[in-house]
């Protein structure tokens, strides 16, 4: 049983499409994250929900939009794709907002040509 | 803001010889601190955690870490080498303010026959 995954794994599109990323966990933690993970292997936080509350939003462009419907998901949803948002996007997991560990989704590559 | 610094984007090592892998960090609190590994085209697993219990922790797949308060450190070590250890590894500190993580640069594990 996969603790976090995410859909789809591999996504091509043009630029200036719209897009959605799709995240589940079933480890009943309250957080969720987006990370992306550039060409550089550099990870970086995007978002976070707690309990379906937005908790943490870093400089991100406005294209790019979280939604959680419930706890258990987190999906990602970006507009008018660029070429600079080629990148893998993790989504991950935690028990609560604190300091514990996070477990990771594997991953969504995301190509804009 | 807590950080981490990896010393070395790449290390590589004979099979059956010993594995050091650097991070130092940085940080006004006490740190919860996180290696992660990543495999070739899948997402981030969690190798061990320091919490402050012991100074000396323990992961999956024989790795261990040291904190070393003294030095603000907390490297990576395997006392022998698997060609199945060749990936990408990460050090992380859990971001008590934003309830994130902050990863570091990362370090690509070679392992030679």
């Amino acid at each position: 049983d996969t603790a976090v995954s995410q859909t789809p794994k591999y996504l091509v599109t043009q630029m200036g499409n719209d897009k959605s990323i799709k995240c589940e966990q079933n480890l009943g933690h309250d957080t969720m994250y987006w990370y992306k993970q550039d060409s550089k292997k550099f990870l970086k936080i995007m978002f976070s929900y707690n309990n379906k509350e937005l908790i943490i939003n870093e400089t991100v462009p406005n294209r790019f939009s979280p939604k959680s419907p419930d706890k258990a998901h987190l999906n990602l949803h970006i507009n008018s794709l660029e070429l600079g948002d080629s990148a893998v996007y993790f989504c991950a997991s935690s028990l609560d907002r604190g300091r514990s560990e996070q477990y990771f989704g594997p991953g969504t590559r995301l190509t804009v040509t | 803001a807590q950080s981490v610094t990896q010393l070395g984007s790449h290390v590589s090592v004979s099979e059956g010889a010993l594995v050091l892998l650097r991070c130092n960090y940085s940080s006004s609190v006490p740190p919860y601190l996180f290696w992660y590994v990543q495999y070739p085209n899948q997402g981030l697993q969690l190798l061990l955690k320091y919490t402050s219990a012991a100074t000396l922790v323990k992961g999956i797949n024989g790795f261990e870490a040291e904190f070393k308060k003294s030095e603000t450190s907390f490297h990576l070590t395997k006392p022998s080498a698997h060609m199945s250890d060749a990936a990408e590894y990460f050090c992380a500190v859990a971001n008590t303010g934003r309830r994130a993580l902050t990863f570091g640069s990362g370090t690509r594990l070679q392992v030679q026959p």
